[in-house]
């Protein structure tokens, strides 16, 4: 079965930038759009990045979406961190039959 | 803009049905290419797909919940539905309804409802 696979945390201090990874367990993670989400503590989920790199309207320009062929991933890449941004992140994607397969969620840490 | 928000008893005992509405309010549910899905969440654990249905009642299900699983729409009234059967506490989670704009992704969630399984 198709797998996205994330660091289980990452942390980073305020107002630096950090990173992201979800990596496609087989196939080509450029096959299909990978979006990102974040859950704060206590909240639902909400889309920062779809279709690889758009932000939906409110999210800011710090937050983005890259994909690397080389190393069949996609990244979310977050700039001029803020202790908001502390969440869980969650990226997604499809496997070969079209259907929707969520990463198993990375916990970001704004120390 | 489009709000979801789930409904139904926060309490199911083992071995019964467990029950849940999401109702769309804001926008159509009779939209092209969308899929109304439900998705939960376990204590401390990732995101898990339930299933979902678009407007004309099409489903697609979990493969490891088909056989007690059935979702259900009802556009007159703007709902969808859940329905679980033969619960037991590893049903214990938070349902989350969600729209599912095909390849563009989940853009809008309900708030989630946390449902226990215990008697």
């Amino acid at each position: 079965n198709f797998m996205l696979i994330q660091p289980h945390s990452v942390s980073e201090s305020p107002g630096k930038t950090v990173t992201i990874s979800c990596t496609g367990s087989s196939g080509s993670i450029s096959y299909n759009y990978v979006h990102w989400y974040q859950q704060r503590p206590g909240s639902a989920p909400r889309i920062v990045i779809f279709e690889d790199n758009k932000r939906p309207s409110g999210v800011p320009a710090r937050f983005s979406g890259s994909i690397d062929t080389s190393s069949n991933s996609a990244s979310l890449i977050i700039s001029g961190l803020k202790t908001e941004d502390e969440a869980d992140y969650y990226c997604q994607s499809y496997d070969k039959t079209n259907h929707e397969v969520f990463g198993g969620g990375t916990k970001l840490t704004v120390l | 803009q489009v709000q979801l928000r789930e409904s139904g008893p926060g309490l199911v005992k083992p071995s019964e049905t467990l029950s849940l509405t999401c109702t769309v309010s804001g926008g159509s549910l009779k939209i092209n290419s969308v899929y109304w899905s439900w998705i939960r969440q376990a204590p401390g654990k990732g995101l898990e797909l339930i299933g979902d249905i678009n407007s004309v009642g099409i489903t697609r299900y979990n493969s490891s919940l088909t056989s007690r699983l059935s979702i259900s729409v009802d556009t007159s009234k703007s709902q969808f539905s859940l329905s679980l059967s033969s619960v037991t506490a590893a049903d214990t989670a938070v349902y989350y309804c969600a729209r599912n704009r095909g390849f563009s992704g989940y853009d809008t969630w309900g708030q989630g409802t946390l449902v226990t399984v215990s008697s």
